[in-house]
């Protein structure tokens, strides 16, 4: 498997423009991570799906923020509209659940969104 | 909310030496898990200790949880320039679903 497949890798947007992040998580695993990391804040959850189910997105920070997974092997990351506090690292996460508990998570090598 | 708290925020040590970054957290947990974070890259998982263990090994890494100090550590030994990173801890509570990761501590090991 190739891992968890973000893209793009670098995107740089207008003020008051759409931005979509995607994420491949790997095959098999049943619960899939959205994370935001900045200087300020560190890593902050944003939503978590479990078998394509948004769970619980009480760390998204705004409506401008929404997400979705319509099948096993997909999910985005929308911001409409964008704004310049937006601009951060944003990590997509996969793992699994076993009968021991969530395992460790795999993540993406990120996307740097930088609103202007 | 950050569940783990990483301590100290940033460490720097001569190649060679051990490296000791600890972690704190609020509430019971299930697991916590241990991160590295290379400079402009993704997480890479390190190590998992579970709540009914006490020390786990991987190499030249070592780490304690003491739950009834909700703490726990990682030691890297016999540090090398190619250690330094940016390490994270993070928990999974008691019943959840979720990884909370603390702020990290900034390692630079310097050859």
């Amino acid at each position: 498997d190739a891992g968890v497949i973000q893209s793009p890798r670098h995107e740089v947007t207008e003020m008051g423009q759409e931005v979509t992040l995607r994420c491949k998580p790997i095959s098999g695993h049943d619960y899939l991570f959205w994370y935001r990391q900045t200087m300020m804040r560190g890593l902050e959850l944003l939503i978590y799906f479990n078998n394509n189910v948004p769970i619980d997105d009480s760390g998204m920070p705004e409506d401008r923020f929404s997400a979705k997974m319509p099948n096993a092997s997909f999910s985005t990351l929308k911001i409409q509209p964008s704004e310049p506090r937006d601009s951060a690292v944003y990590f997509c996460a996969s793992n699994f659940f076993s009968n021991r508990g969530l395992t460790e998570a795999f993540f993406g090598q990120g996307t740097r969104l930088t609103v202007v | 909310s950050q569940q783990g708290e990483e301590d100290p925020q940033a460490l720097s040590i001569q190649e060679g030496e051990n490296a000791t970054m600890n972690c704190s957290y609020k509430t019971s947990i299930n697991n916590l898990q241990w991160y590295r974070q290379n400079s402009g890259r993704g997480l890479v998982h390190l190590i998992l200790i579970r709540s009914n263990e006490r020390e786990k090994h991987s190499g030249r890494l070592r780490v304690t949880l003491d739950t009834s100090k909700k703490s726990s550590s990682l030691l890297i030994t016999a540090s090398r320039a190619a250690d330094t990173a940016s390490y994270f801890c993070a928990t999974v509570g008691a019943g959840s679903y979720q990884l909370t990761f603390g702020k990290g501590t900034k390692l630079s090991v310097i050859p």
